[in-house]
């Protein structure tokens, strides 16, 4: 089966940028959705079809996705945006096992 | 603005089985497919199935396969999802979420928005 891999952690300062790595077989060639879950809520999506964003998600949010590495990257990071992030290739419906992004 | 809200937190003795309902509102029930995804304590996010209401449709990860069986109410706008032969690690939060599917350049694309607010299930003897 597909499998994706996420660093366990993230550590960024606020006010500078967090990038989240994912990484899977020719991941470039599928389309990759995004994910935050901060503590005890349900997840949202951030980013879908690599790089677009629902409304109401703030523009600091961006994504990309080439070759075998799709990135998440926060500008301007805020303490609002502690949370875990997860990856999704889309065809197969498969998770990455998530990052935790702490805000120090 | 579509919602789903799921039916409340279970314990359940191992060897039974859980169904657990998501109820969506706000839009037209038939336009789009429910998934369902699980999140044991403390750990990711995991795929089981879905369900496209409109063909009565399902299918489901392979791991899942032959104890899950995923439904839909059309006439209540409910989705269901009911695993059997429940054992501890089955302890988890299940969430339904709305998938959306859409054509792209290559296959289709898609995402799951929104999600309901889950369900905890507990597996204890």
């Amino acid at each position: 089966s597909y499998e994706l891999t996420q660093p366990p952690s993230v550590s960024v300062s606020p006010g500078q940028t967090a990038s989240i790595t994912c990484s899977g077989d020719k991941l470039g060639d599928k389309y990759v959705c995004w994910y935050q879950q901060k503590s005890g809520q349900s997840p949202v999506l951030v980013i879908y079809e690599d790089n677009k964003r629902p409304s109401g998600i703030p523009e600091r949010f961006s994504g990309s996705n080439s070759g075998n590495t799709a990135s998440l990257t926060i500008s301007g990071t805020q303490a609002m945006d502690e949370a875990d992030y997860y990856c999704q290739a889309w065809d197969s419906r498969v998770f990455g096992g998530g990052t935790k992004l702490t805000v120090l | 603005q579509v919602q789903l809200v799921q039916s409340g937190a279970e314990v359940k003795k191992p060897g039974s089985s859980v169904k657990v309902s998501c109820k969506a509102s706000g839009g037209t029930f038939t336009d789009y497919s429910i998934s369902w995804v699980r999140q044991a304590p403390g750990q990711g996010l995991e795929w089981m199935g879905g369900i496209l209401p409109i063909f009565d449709t399902a299918n489901y990860a392979q791991k899942f396969q032959g104890r899950v069986t995923i439904t839909a109410d059309k006439s209540t706008t409910t989705a269901y999802m009911e695993l059997s032969s429940l054992r501890s690690e089955d302890t988890a939060v299940y969430y339904c979420a709305r998938e959306v599917v859409v054509p792209a350049a290559i296959g289709s694309s898609g995402w799951f928005d929104p999600w309901g607010q889950g369900t905890l299930v507990t597996v204890s003897s």
